[in-house]
């Protein structure tokens, strides 16, 4: 497509639920990353992938927090037993590639309430 | 790891006037360095870059200077408008991950 596509824009679940958030990257870009926004806040990394290589999971906060992505495409962050600071606008982002000298395209974000 | 510090946190001028964002940052192997935008309800929105290679860039009115010996890069918004106005994102990445600044929110009075 011609931006990266998140979905859901807005999720509400109650305290103990799971929850899937989707990331749909540009079409040709080879890496995909997740970040965390709370708010007022600065943008706090959770984890990449770059083609099929392993991902880089070095800034997820907890092992309730995982993430998949298949075919090369499509990246679906999952927060498991969802607490209230889970609560935040979550980023994707794609690059053409995880080198320096690419920047990122970011999607509007999902924004997560835990209730 | 890389450590990004950014100043002001809040910024506001009044239309017409000129703007500087500063970064610091702690990796001496950061070589690229973007700016992002994001306005209310968005996603950040990369809007100049600069490679360890350049000393300066500019786009418009908006420019971007870098030193590396002093591990320092700016960002430069001349003849300010409201439109201008949200929060500034400096970035700072060697290779993989991008590490952000806290954000400078930017406020342009008519």
């Amino acid at each position: 497509g011609a931006g990266v596509s998140q979905s859901p824009s807005n999720k509400v679940t109650e305290k103990g639920k799971d929850v899937e958030l989707r990331c749909d990257p540009i079409s040709g870009h080879t890496a995909l990353y997740w970040y965390r926004q709370s708010l007022g806040q600065g943008l706090e990394f959770l984890i990449y992938f770059q083609g099929n290589s392993a991902p880089d999971k070095s800034g997820l906060p907890s092992d309730r927090f995982s993430a998949e992505r298949t075919g090369g495409s499509v990246s679906t962050l999952t927060i498991q037993r969802t607490q209230q600071e889970d609560s935040a606008v979550y980023l994707c982002a794609s690059s053409l590639y995880q080198g320096a000298n690419y920047g990122y395209t970011f999607g509007s974000g999902t924004r997560l309430t835990v209730v | 790891g890389e450590n990004v510090e950014q100043h002001p946190s809040t910024l506001s001028v009044q239309e017409g006037d000129s703007a500087v964002i500063k970064c610091t940052y702690s990796d001496s192997a950061s070589n690229y360095f973007p700016w992002y935008k994001q306005e209310l309800g968005k996603g950040p929105q990369l809007i100049i870059d600069i490679r360890s290679n350049v000393g300066e860039k500019k786009d418009q009115r908006i420019a971007v200077t870098l030193n590396k010996t002093a591990k320092h890069f700016s960002l430069h918004i001349t003849e300010t408008q409201p439109e201008d106005s949200a929060v500034y994102f400096c970035a700072a990445k060697s290779w993989g991950k991008s590490t952000f600044g806290d954000g400078t929110t930017l406020t342009v009075k008519p």
